[in-house]
């Protein structure tokens, strides 16, 4: 079945780089879509950025200038770096997954990753 | 980026009575070529990841209960679920996907009395 599972350091101190690994399991990720959707703690949800099945990717103007997503198809992982972290980015971090690029089939438990000042 | 916009921001209902709930895009959300509203709503219960309900603002997704009904087109659309259970309580979102940013709404969350 379908799976998506998230990990990287659960803290990290401002203005440095986060790194989180989605690491997907009943499909593959060449025909797939993975987005990055987060959400500070009793707030809502905020899409980041997605990579395609194709390999493509798009990101929220709000993060591009520091976000990345990336994938390693030998791995099954899909991979998010966003650098110059504030404490606003405190929050839970979502892969989500689907046969369409558009909305989110299927969601990982989230990784909650809290910035430090 | 076009702005969702949900109300009421929380709402309690009895067990077995009927709820609704709005969703407002900023912009239409029907695609001319054809005519598909590009909205999804999702739920999301305490402690848990969001759950898919409904895509093309009225297709459930498989397995969801049909007391769960997407309605509306354009810029204005409802959530309405026919009978509430006490499992249902949660907090519920919808999303545009007619453009990116993909853009969710703050949510409207189900208490039940």
């Amino acid at each position: 079945q379908v799976q998506l599972k998230e990990s990287g350091p659960g803290l990290v101190q401002a203005s440095e780089t986060l790194s989180l690994t989605c690491t997907v399991s009943g499909f593959s990720l060449t025909s797939y879509h993975v987005s990055w959707v987060r959400q500070p703690p009793g707030k809502g949800l905020e899409w980041m950025g997605r990579i395609r099945s194709g390999g493509s990717t798009d990101y929220n103007s709000a993060l591009k200038s520091r976000l990345s997503i990336s994938r390693d198809t030998s791995k099954s992982q899909v991979l998010l770096k966003m650098n110059s972290l504030q404490t606003e980015d405190t929050a839970i971090y979502y892969c989500t997954g689907g046969l369409r690029a558009n909305w989110f089939a299927y969601w990982g438990q989230g990784t909650l990753v809290t910035v430090s000042s | 980026d076009i702005v969702m916009t949900q109300t009421p921001s929380s709402q309690a209902v009895s067990a077995g009575e009927k709820v609704t709930m709005s969703c407002k895009s900023s912009q239409s959300l029907l695609y001319s070529e054809n005519k598909k509203n590009y909205l999804a709503w999702y739920q999301q219960k305490p402690g848990q990841s969001p759950k898919l309900l409904i895509s093309w603002a009225s297709t459930r997704e498989s397995g969801v209960p049909d007391r769960f009904i997407g309605s509306g087109s354009g810029t204005d659309f409802t959530l309405t679920i026919s009978s509430v259970q006490a499992e249902d309580l949660a907090v519920y979102y919808c999303e545009q996907y007619y453009d990116t940013p993909l853009t969710f709404g703050s949510g409207t969350k189900l208490e039940i009395k």
